[in-house]
């Protein structure tokens, strides 16, 4: 089955800052991998995802993820923090298989400071 | 609009009292799934569909129930609530049936058992 793991619960930048989110996923094939982000009161917005086009992958709101097969590894960055950018943040991954069911991690609480 | 839309948003009740959360979609999705999310434990999947009549379990299927019966609609039924069951719930779909598929995900329903 496939998990992922995104260590810690909570990060706090400041703001211009860089941000990294960590997400490790397993998985014995390349899955698809996703970023989600919920702000606080909505619904989960898909930030960007992994689809085996490219390992670079560039998203909404100048996030970007990098898929690293050798390191199972698809971190989330944004070269500069912004105060929106305050929200909680999933890392999620499907299989190959028929179920398009999507696997999350615990999710990151991103904070901002002025 | 293309949508994901839940009613109600918000919701009390006691232990026992059967409830319905409905589900609809205006994007002519092939796929639906519902998931609930808990703190600490991300979002998990309780059961999804991928066509109309064809529903299947998810990870948390127990005590929920689901129905299929027109393609845009997706009902959760929990037959008899219990404070377990206290979360909050999401209901998305998709387009087609494989995992690279993006997944549009509604507002959320937030509902608390006595």
């Amino acid at each position: 089955a496939q998990s992922v793991t995104q260590l810690g619960s909570h990060v706090s930048v400041s703001e211009g800052a860089l941000v990294l989110l960590r997400c490790n996923y397993s998985s014995s094939v390349p899955p698809y991998l996703f970023w989600y982000v919920q702000y606080p009161n909505q619904g989960l917005q898909l930030l960007l995802k992994y689809t085996s086009a490219a390992t670079l992958v560039k998203g909404i709101n100048g996030f970007e993820a990098e898929f690293k097969k050798s390191e199972t590894s698809f971190h989330l960055t944004k070269p500069s923090a912004h105060m929106s950018d305050a929200a909680e943040y999933f890392c999620a991954v499907t299989d190959t298989g028929a179920n398009s069911k999507l696997t999350f991690g615990k999710g990151i609480t991103l904070s901002v400071r002025p | 609009e293309a949508q994901v839309t839940q009613n109600p948003r918000y919701l009390i009740t006691v232990t026992g009292k059967k409830l319905t959360v409905t589900c609809s979609q205006n994007m002519n999705h092939e796929y639906m799934s519902w998931y609930r999310q808990d703190p600490g434990l991300g979002l998990r999947q309780i059961y999804y569909s991928m066509n109309v009549e064809v529903t299947d379990k998810g990870d948390v299927p127990e005590g929920y129930k689901v129905s299929r019966k027109e393609k845009r609609n997706f009902p959760l039924i929990l037959e008899s609530p219990s404070p377990n069951q206290t979360s909050l719930y999401f209901c998305a779909s998709s387009p087609g049936l494989v995992g690279q598929e993006t997944q549009y995900f509604g507002p959320g329903t937030r509902l608390l058992v006595l």
